[in-house]
């Protein structure tokens, strides 16, 4: 158990709509990243916050946002769901954003559009 | 722009070694860490590597070139389990940039 918790596990829905993904992080971790994974594919970084500020953009669409609330759990919004957005999505979180910090990763949140 | 380099599949004896190589070419660099992934499973972490050299811990062990661009992941005495993807990730300024991973298999 990584000790970050992601809700829910699978989410199904259709084309157009809008779902929020939650993460609680680490006790004590002050980091938040989020990844998205579709099948047979690496892990893409979408970003990253750190104690409540936006600290690093991967390849997010603009369809895509996210937040970090002063509990420090985050929350990922996708709208306008398409298709392609069926992945895994994981969240991970560190201690800070210093390089040395492994992440640790939740067990993912599965979306499935149909 | 990040590219990260690992092969795309491993196959190995129960009991042997094997070395899972990564190249990267990266516009920065503060670290690179290997994960392991069970199909289905999260990530989880193995090893850390920010200067050159061999980190060693119990069966894994992981090298860094800096200068190479260039890192491996060493698995000793393999087991059934350890049948995963492995997964080179750069660390640079906030972003963690992955490679696509290496499936090993694991065969009796």
């Amino acid at each position: 158990d990584s000790g970050v918790t992601q809700t829910p596990k699978h989410l199904i829905t259709a084309t157009g709509q809008r779902v929020t993904l939650r993460c609680s992080p680490r006790s004590g971790d002050l980091s938040v990243y989020w990844y998205q994974q579709s099948l047979d594919q690496g892990l893409q970084f979408l970003i990253q916050y750190y104690n409540g500020e936006e600290r690093a953009k991967g390849n997010i669409l603009e369809r895509f946002s996210a937040q970090q609330f002063p509990d420090l759990h985050s929350e990922l919004n996708l709208s306008s769901l398409e298709l392609g957005d069926s992945a895994l999505y994981f969240c991970a979180s560190s201690g800070d954003d210093f390089s040395n910090q492994p992440q640790h990763f939740g067990d993912g949140t599965r979306l499935s559009i149909l | 722009g990040q590219n990260i380099d690992q092969p795309t599949e491993m196959t190995a004896t129960e009991g042997a070694i094997v070395q899972i190589n990564c190249t990267y070419q990266t516009s920065g660099f503060n670290g690179l860490f290997w994960y392991q992934q069970h199909a289905g499973e999260a990530p989880t972490f193995l090893s850390y590597n920010v200067l050159d050299g061999l980190e060693e811990k119990g069966r894994f062990s992981s090298f860094l070139s800096r200068s190479k661009g260039y890192s491996y992941l060493l698995l000793k005495e393999l087991q059934m389990k350890d049948s995963a993807s492995y997964l080179c990730a750069v660390y640079n300024a906030g972003k963690s940039t992955f490679g696509d991973g290496t499936t090993l298999t694991v065969k009796p």
